[in-house]
């Protein structure tokens, strides 16, 4: 079935740093991608999404490829700041009513 | 808007007891469901519901009861606590189902079994 890998954490860095976290899934056909953010003491909230190959997904200075070559979703920003602190989660569906997520990774931005 | 409503927002259970984790929406979306989310596991996917009177199993479903009476509430209920369901609950609930749409959060309730 579908699933994610996804980079093991905790990340720091510091302000103004680049960040990448990787992002891999093994998936029957071409399903759509998606990076949520969890910000300290608050639900998840979706960041971003690719529903097709070689879609960009982008929201707050993130973006993402959806790559099938790779099999990659890859999260990146170029200049972080500490508000960026949270746990990131990678998903995508298995089947049409579930989505199944990474196993988050914990950013966390020093000043 | 108030979105998607968990309460409690925290519990001590005693091993044994019963509770229901309550989970409320007023957004009008068919879907709903419940995850866990544990340190190094993600969240895992407990029951979901895709509208009123229907409701299917996730990925760990034992130990949990959960019914769908109306379009608004999909309440969570553990019939017997364990110190295993010791966890952070969400309730996610979404328009066109979490493939292809946003799956909105509560705030979590977090739960502890001695």
């Amino acid at each position: 079935g579908n699933s994610v890998t996804q980079m093991e954490g905790p990340v720091t860095l510091s302000e103004e740093a680049f960040l990448t976290i990787n992002c891999t899934y093994t998936a029957t056909g071409y399903p759509s991608l998606f990076w949520y953010v969890q910000y300290p003491g608050e639900g998840l909230q979706l960041l971003l999404k690719a529903t097709k190959a070689d879609d960009k997904g982008s929201n707050k200075g993130f973006e993402a490829t959806y790559r099938k070559e790779t099999t990659s979703f890859h999260l990146e920003k170029g200049s972080v700041q500490v508000s960026d602190s949270a746990v990131y989660f990678c998903a995508l569906p298995r089947g049409n009513e579930k989505l199944t997520f990474g196993t988050g990774t914990r950013l966390t931005i020093i000043p | 808007n108030a979105g998607v409503t968990q309460t409690p927002k925290f519990q001590v259970l005693k091993t044994g007891q019963s509770m229901t984790l309550q989970c409320a929406q007023d957004m009008n979306h068919e879907y709903m469901s419940w995850y866990r989310q544990d340190p190094g596991m993600g969240l895992r996917l407990i029951h979901y519901s895709v509208g009123a009177g229907i409701t299917d199993q996730g990925e760990v479903p034992n130990g949990y009861n959960v019914s769908r009476s109306t379009t608004e509430d999909f309440p969570l209920r553990l019939l017997s606590a364990a110190p295993s369901q010791t966890s952070v609950y969400f309730c996610a609930s979404s328009y066109a189902g979490p493939n292809t749409g946003e799956l909105f959060f509560g705030e979590g309730s977090r739960l502890t079994v001695l």
